[in-house]
């Protein structure tokens, strides 16, 4: 158990609808990324937050969003659903924003299955 | 900016062989590396980790080197077993940003 946790493990909802995916992290982590785990392209990083600041972005759309919120828990919220957004969506946690001083390994948690029909 | 190249999949082997799974990186600075791995059904686990040049990783009995000279961080197993099967992902930290390579399964026939 890595002690991150995400909310809920499958989903299944229609094209055009907007769902939230949950993510708490590691006690005592700050920063959580966010990334999208498909087929046909492997493992693609959206966003990172650290203590409730976004710190990174990557091939997140416009349709996508997140935040983190004081608690330090974190939301993505995916919008207008396509079939193409079917994908594992997995949250990560680490101490430290992976700067040059501090470059700690993320955990991982089990991820969310969205299936979009 | 900063990417992770390793090598495509899938790799098939007998239990006790050796694997090689290559790995290079572009990015400025200094970044830290990884290897995650994922078993079935599972989320990525740390497998290895090494933070500055010529820093050895190892664990569970894979071992990788940093080797900023040619940009590698090859992943090495002298004798897999058929619990090693799983993807394996070599990923880079830096500038806030956690990049991984588009990952290799390894399948180990008994």
């Amino acid at each position: 158990d890595s002690g991150v946790t995400q909310t809920p493990k499958h989903l299944i909802t229609a094209t055009g609808q907007r769902v939230t995916l949950r993510c708490s992290p590691r006690s005592g982590d700050l920063s959580v990324y966010w990334y999208q785990q498909s087929l046909d392209q492997g493992l693609q990083f959206l966003i990172q937050y650290y203590n409730g600041e976004e710190r990174a972005k990557g091939n997140i759309l416009e349709r996508f969003s997140a935040q983190q919120f004081p608690d330090l828990h974190s939301e993505l919220n995916l919008s207008s659903l396509e079939l193409g957004d079917s994908a594992l969506y997995f949250c990560a946690s680490s101490v430290f924003p992976g700067t040059l001083t501090g470059s700690t390994e993320a955990f991982f948690g089990q991820g969310t299955r969205l299936t979009v029909v | 900016g900063n990417s992770v190249t390793q090598m495509e999949g899938p790799v098939t082997l007998s239990e006790e062989a050796f694997l090689t799974i290559n790995c290079t990186y572009t990015a400025t600075g200094y970044p830290s590396l990884f290897w995650y791995v994922q078993y079935p059904g599972e989320g990525l686990q740390l497998l290895l980790k090494a933070t500055k040049a010529d820093d050895k990783g190892s664990n569970k009995g894979f071992e990788a080197t940093y080797r900023k000279e040619t940009t590698s961080f090859h992943l090495e197993k002298g004798s897999v077993q058929v619990s090693d099967s799983a993807v394996y992902f070599c990923a880079l930290l830096n500038d806030y940003k956690l990049s991984f390579g588009a990952g290799t399964t390894v399948t180990v026939r008994a």
